[in-house]
């Protein structure tokens, strides 16, 4: 049982726009910036967006991220085949002293 | 370039242990927060321990806290994770990740494989 909560799966055709959706506590969420990972089978894991809404360079802006409250969300538009991938959301929790992760969702471009 | 490359990973028995090292290049270790993340198979990402840039505070996840330790050699440039009590559900590659704390993990090793099983 992750602490973040994401759906396990979001499927959608070329070039539509989908969201992941990322759900926590006043703990981690709600006090800390989120984090998001592309994870592509075979290969190390990603950093996507960090601090909610920043892309590191090399990242298209397609891929964007918003916070509110205890809840995150990733969206990417002009979905492409090579988007699909496990997307993990992350946050520093506080009462754990710990980072924690969400379940991951496997995207499927169908 | 930073890269960070893992090594020590292998077949241990349970209850045995191992000393996971990272390797890192293209970065001045000593001036960052470092992390170990796992993934056992056909499992998500988990966050195991993440150490400050001198050392001085450590963090474990509660699933390895008391068998695990991280640490740390800056005039090495590298970090270590010992695996102690080592039980099945510990199977898993174990990543080396540039970030403490938040969890903001902008660099990954490719990771090393622990397999525990007798």
């Amino acid at each position: 049982q992750s602490v973040l909560t994401q759906p396990p799966s979001a499927s959608a055709t070329p070039g539509q726009r989908v969201t992941i959706s990322c759900s926590g506590s006043s703990s981690n969420v709600g006090s800390n910036t989120v984090n998001w990972y592309q994870h592509l089978p075979g290969t190390a894991p990603k950093l996507l967006i960090y601090t909610n809404n920043q892309r590191p360079s090399g990242v298209p802006d397609r891929f964007s991220g918003s916070k509110s409250g205890t809840s995150a969300s990733l969206a990417i538009s002009g979905l492409q085949s090579e988007d699909e991938a496990d997307y993990y959301c992350a946050a520093w929790d506080d009462s754990l002293n710990g980072a924690v992760f969400g379940g991951g969702t496997k995207l499927t471009v169908l | 370039e930073v890269q960070l490359l893992e090594s020590g990973g292998g077949l241990v028995q349970p209850g045995g242990s191992l000393r996971l090292a990272c390797a890192a290049s293209g970065l001045t270790l000593s001036n960052y927060g470092m992390s170990w993340v796992r993934q056992a198979p056909g499992k998500g990402l988990e966050w195991v321990s993440g150490i400050n840039p001198t050392g001085i505070i450590t963090y474990y996840a509660d699933s390895v806290k008391g068998r695990f330790t991280i640490s740390r050699d800056n005039s090495k440039n590298t970090l270590y994770l010992q695996l102690n009590s080592l039980r099945g559900e510990d199977t898993a590659v174990y990543y080396c990740v540039k970030g403490f704390p938040l969890a903001q993990f902008d660099y990954w090793g490719q990771g090393t494989l622990v397999t525990v099983s007798s």
